[in-house]
């Protein structure tokens, strides 16, 4: 079956762009996820939706970065006026209900962003 | 601040051998632990997880151990192979909460 995919895979912007990535997760998923990756480095954790509902947006580095999710669906996460410090791959994970220990989170292969 | 951390950032195991990987946490209230398996330019893949409530978990070829007593985690790999050259993360979670926390991770080299 298909798994969670991720698009674009890499994406090269200059500061002070905006950058939509998106995330397409496990067909009847209602849990997701995006974490992000700097080099060399564990995973970050940014939000969680549940459905449509971003219950935790504790973990988004600034205000610069917004995420939403459509018909409990795919989800987008927005930059914006990008800093170099904004490099790194971001993952995006979904799981069949909320919470880690009730559904395992599925990786996708990650959007690899780097800015110039 | 709590954070999950690996004892050490590369092993280079001969193939054939059996791998161990470890994992040190430092929250007692983490009752629930994963590996994470990434390969170059992928997604983390799960391996296994395991419990709070258990101390040891078998899966295949691998073998998870929990020690709450000193907080310590460990991935064994048996016969270890070249397809098994990734880098691995432990990450823990407290209550069911959705977010997971996650070490460093560990660079795996198999050697033919």
């Amino acid at each position: 079956g298909a798994g969670v995919s991720q698009s674009p895979s890499n994406k090269v912007t200059e500061k002070g762009k905006d950058v939509e990535l998106r995330c397409d997760p496990i067909s009847g998923h209602t849990a997701l996820y995006w974490y992000r990756q700097s080099l060399g480095q564990g995973l970050e954790f940014l939000i969680y939706f549940q459905g449509n509902s971003a219950p935790d947006k504790s973990g988004l580095p600034s205000d610069r970065f917004s995420a939403e999710r459509t018909g409990g669906s795919v989800s987008t996460l927005t930059i914006q006026r990008t800093q170099q410090e904004d490099s790194a791959v971001y993952l995006c994970a979904s799981s069949s209900s909320g919470g880690a220990s009730r559904g395992t989170q599925y990786f996708g292969p990650g959007t690899r962003l780097t800015v110039l | 601040g709590e954070s999950v951390g690996l004892h050490l950032p590369t092993l280079s195991v001969q193939e054939g051998d059996n791998s161990i990987i470890n994992c040190a946490y430092s929250n007692s209230a983490s009752d629930y632990f994963i590996w994470y398996k990434q390969e170059s330019g992928k997604g983390p893949q799960f391996i296994i997880d395991i419990r709070s409530n258990m101390d040891k978990r078998q899966g295949q070829r691998v073998t998870v151990l929990l020690n709450k007593t000193v907080k310590h985690l460990s991935l064994q790999i048996a016969a270890t192979q070249p397809g098994d050259s990734a880098v691995y993360f432990c990450a823990e979670t407290i209550g069911g909460d959705y977010k997971l926390s996650f070490g460093a991770g560990t660079t795996v080299t198999v050697r033919a």
